[in-house]
């Protein structure tokens, strides 16, 4: 199984960049990175996904290094409707479509 | 719109009583998951199916049943074996042919009382 590993919480104020990052060393070869948002009481939200180098859409940026090891979300501009939970999935491959969610971090942005 | 509706939102549930949560999508996705999230903690595996009269047990299924006798449906029971069932708990659904992919639904609140 892909483990990964996020810091547990981060600050920020409005208007900042925000960059948050998950370590999986044992990524496998077909296993793609994805990011969710949870907001308390409600499921997850797709933010982003990426296989390796950057994706970039209306909401984030995803940069995945060369040997995929890590990756990371970057936010920009984030705004107080940002604080949220975010958690970093990785596929996993030779165990079907078994997902596994990391910890996840809080992250708390004020004025 | 094409969604997940996991009923109810709220649920009371005795001591010693079996109770069932809802989940349904109408995705067309093929695999249908059940987590569990406890206060301030991380989503945890309970079931998930990749495809219909088929399921596995994720890494807590203790006092959880499912089924899986239609595509769209994916119920999950909470037996009066599972010691601790007061949490969240989320449905989600992916098509399996689109990079893994998560939908979920809205959870369902459970509480022992």
């Amino acid at each position: 199984l892909a483990k990964t590993t996020q810091p547990i919480s981060m600050d920020s104020y409005e208007g900042q960049e925000v960059n948050i990052t998950c370590s999986h060393n044992n990524i496998a070869t077909n296993d793609y990175i994805t990011w969710y948002q949870q907001f308390p009481s409600q499921g997850p939200r797709f933010i982003i996904q990426g296989y390796k180098t950057k994706v970039t859409n209306e909401v984030a940026s995803l940069f995945i290094p060369a040997d995929r090891k890590s990756s990371t979300l970057s936010l920009p501009r984030v705004s107080l409707s940002d604080t949220a939970v975010y958690y970093c999935l990785v596929a996993v491959t030779g165990g079907g479509n078994k997902l596994t969610f990391g910890t996840g971090t809080q992250l708390k942005v004020e004025l | 719109d094409g969604g997940i509706t996991q009923s109810p939102k709220y649920l009371f549930r005795k001591e010693g009583q079996n109770v069932t949560l809802s989940c349904e999508q109408n995705l067309n996705h093929d695999a249908m998951y059940w987590y569990r999230q406890d206060p301030g903690q991380g989503l945890r595996l309970i079931y998930y199916s990749q495809i219909v009269n088929d399921f596995q047990k994720g890494d807590i299924a203790e006092g959880y049943s499912v089924s899986r006798e239609k595509k769209e449906s994916f119920p999950l029971t909470v037996t009066s074996a599972q010691k601790n069932p007061t949490a969240f708990y989320l449905c989600a659904s992916m098509n399996t042919g689109s990079g893994y992919g998560y939908t979920f639904g809205s959870g369902t609140r459970l509480t022992v009382v």
